[in-house]
């Protein structure tokens, strides 16, 4: 089994839409928690940074941190064909660790 | 204000041969990381470096594979005699606290 879990998707909306994307680990040393958004042979580019749990705001980006259920989910509201692309759920222990282990990503389409 | 670089971006080397990877952090950064993104897989961490010293390269293979962050320049990921099975993009990602991590672009290297 995975450290963290992330369907693959493909995902197709169309725009305007909200769209809910989830990870789940079993990693309870898990602390920090992020989503990444990376365009087609491009880099991840960071779009929230979270800590423990709780929810966190960013325009039209949500981040929601459950740790009793292992479980953390980004929402984006009124979804755009630009924001077509894979999301990367991340996520690291706290202290010294700072590798980030990852989801293997959804792809997402906003359709016009 | 220049964001993580990484050359070349794309590395063509036949089996047996040396590939060299370079990453230049953001300014003022002096954490950086590597991860690889294998064909259909997701981004696994290999190795995280301070300026001079390897911090943890748990996830680094034990042969073949070495890292460097000297004190001037950008950090290197050299791998020797390359085999199929490194064909890969290779990211590399810097951060000022080590806390958020910022990805380059990625060097995608192919294997004949």
């Amino acid at each position: 089994q995975k450290e963290v879990e992330q369907d693959p998707g493909p995902l197709s909306v169309p725009e305007g839409a909200i769209v809910s994307l989830n990870c789940t680990y079993s990693n309870s040393a898990f602390q920090y928690f992020m989503w990444y958004r990376q365009y087609s042979r491009k880099g991840p580019e960071l779009l929230m940074y979270t800590y423990s749990s709780g929810n966190k705001e960013d325009g039209r980006f949500t981040a929601q941190v459950d740790k009793s259920s292992k479980y953390i989910s980004l929402f984006i509201r009124d979804s755009q064909p630009s924001d077509s692309a894979t999301y990367l759920c991340a996520m690291r222990g706290g202290g010294s660790a700072r590798q980030l282990t990852f989801g293997s990503g959804t792809q997402l389409t906003v359709l016009p | 204000n220049a964001g993580v670089m990484q050359n070349p971006r794309h590395l063509v080397r036949r089996r047996g041969q040396e590939a060299r990877l370079r990453c230049s952090p953001m300014k003022g950064h002096s954490h950086v990381y590597w991860y690889r993104q294998l064909p259909e897989e997701g981004l696994k961490f290999m190795v995280y470096l301070q300026k001079e010293n390897i911090i943890d390269e748990s996830g680094m293979p034990k042969e073949r594979f070495s890292a460097e962050f000297p004190k001037e320049g950008p950090s290197i990921l050299r791998i020797q005699q390359v085999v199929r099975g490194d064909s890969a993009a290779y990211f590399c990602a810097s951060s000022a606290t080590g806390q958020e991590q910022f990805f380059g672009p990625g060097t995608r290297l192919t294997v004949l």
